[in-house]
């Protein structure tokens, strides 16, 4: 158990649809990451927040945004869903991002969005 | 940003021992080596990381020559439960510009173990 939750496991939805997927890092993680996993494809980078900051971006789409509470919990909004949007969603926390630039990611076990 | 490069795919038996190597020519001085773990349909699982020389922990052995271009990642008495993709990772990239928060990760190694 990496100790990150990620709610909810899976998710089937309608093209055009909006959804929001939640993230809880570990406990004492300032950063969170997520990234997107299409089947048989590699993790794409999507956004990193460090305590509430947005700190690094990857390819996210316009119609993706994110952001990080005070309470360090993390929530990934996609709207306009389109069929390739489906795959799975993995949010990730560390406390990379302060001093400790070299902390691994903690992974959670993801968020599988079907989009029909 | 220092690229890496790993096979595809690699074979192996219950018991024997797997060696995967990764290649970093491009590899910066502040540069760490990391080593993840991923099961289908599960977030990857940090294995192993190291910086030179080597380093073993309960789960792997990472060897890395003095040059660090390139480092191995060493699984003994593989089981079937070892059957994953392992990524290699190397950073942090750009650490002044704040890039060090963006972990690429690659394609990975797709590993099988057989009976």
């Amino acid at each position: 158990d990496s100790g990150v939750t990620q709610t909810p496991k899976h998710l089937i939805t309608a093209t055009g649809q909006r959804v929001t997927l939640r993230c809880s890092p570990r406990s004492g993680d300032l950063s969170v990451y997520w990234y997107q996993q299409s089947l048989d494809q590699g993790l794409q980078f999507l956004i990193q927040y460090y305590n509430g900051e947005e700190r690094a971006k990857g390819n996210i789409l316009e119609r993706f945004s994110a952001q990080q509470f005070p309470d360090l919990h993390s929530e990934l909004n996609l709207s306009s869903l389109e069929l390739g949007d489906s795959a799975l969603y993995f949010c990730a926390s560390s406390t990379r991002g302060s001093s400790d630039i070299n902390s691994p990611l903690h992974f959670g076990n993801g968020t599988r969005l079907t989009v029909t | 940003l220092a690229k890496t490069t790993q096979p595809i795919s690699m074979d192996s038996y219950e018991g024997q021992e797997v060696n995967i190597t990764c290649s970093h020519n491009n590899i910066a001085t502040n540069d760490y080596i990391t080593w993840y773990q991923q099961f289908p349909s599960q977030g990857p699982r940090f294995i192993i990381q190291g910086y030179k020389t080597k380093v073993t922990n309960e789960v792997a052995s990472l060897f890395i020559p003095a040059d660090r271009k390139s480092s191995t990642l060493s699984l003994p008495r593989v089981s079937l439960s070892d059957t994953a993709v392992y990524y290699c990772l190397v950073g942090p990239d750009g650490f002044f510009s704040g890039g060090y928060n963006k972990l690429i990760f690659g394609a990975g190694t797709r590993l099988a173990v057989h009976p």
